[in-house]
């Protein structure tokens, strides 16, 4: 196993597009994070999922923010009509919900620039 | 969720011990301390927890108070590899997501 994965590593877009991050979680894990990360903070949660069912979702996420996890397995993060304060590190981390006291896998994220 | 609270950096000679410490004075009881850590341009990394005994892994030891009002991280060895951004959070079992504050920035002196 790979641990989880973020692709692109990379996005850089102009104002106004749309565009969509994928996450391949370690693959026996149930449950699926995202969060975003603005320079010199911490990580801040997004969203979160247990196997396809989204549980649970932060103000932050806001209309233009949407999150799948067909089948319980990878992710996808879209983010519509981008704004320069979009401009993040986008993260993705899988947990087993058995092990619940275990810590999650981070991915190394996504870095979104908007021009 | 309760609050935690670090120092903003902290410096450590190579091969030398280091203790990150953090304050939580607010805790609860069903609150595990968690540590987590952060190399440059990559993802978090799950460090250690514990609840209220004294833990230990491969990576660190966690030391807890005994009223659970602070916590201390311990590297035994600090490498150049430790270099990271240290982050203490409070989880609660019934709270599956972390609340990230802005952690101590760890840098080791070769």
């Amino acid at each position: 196993d790979t641990g989880v994965s973020q692709n692109p590593r990379h996005k850089i877009t102009k104002r106004g597009q749309n565009v969509t991050f994928r996450c391949d979680p370690i693959s026996e894990h149930n449950r699926l994070y995202w969060y975003r990360q603005t320079l010199g903070q911490g990580p801040e949660f997004l969203t979160y999922f247990q196997n396809e069912a989204q549980l649970e979702k932060s103000r932050l996420l806001s209309d233009r923010f949407s999150a799948e996890r067909p089948k319980g397995s990878f992710s996808t993060l879209e983010i519509q009509r981008t704004e320069q304060g979009d401009s993040a590190m986008y993260l993705c981390a899988s947990s087993l919900l058995r092990d619940r006291a275990v810590g999650y896998t981070f991915g190394s994220g996504t870095r979104l620039t908007v021009v | 969720d309760a609050k935690t609270t670090q120092p903003n950096s902290m410096e450590s000679n190579e091969e030398e011990p280091v203790h990150l410490p953090c304050n939580h004075s607010t805790i609860s009881g069903t609150d595990y301390i968690h540590w987590y850590r952060q190399l440059p341009s990559q993802g978090p990394e799950y460090v250690i927890h514990g609840l209220t005994s004294n833990v230990n892994n491969r990576m660190a030891s966690l030391a807890i108070a005994e009223d659970r009002k602070s916590s201390t991280l311990i590297l035994h060895r600090a490498t150049l590899r430790d270099a990271a951004v240290y982050y203490c959070i409070l989880r609660d079992t019934g709270n599956e997501k972390l609340t990230f504050g802005t952690g101590t920035r760890l840098t080791i002196i070769p």
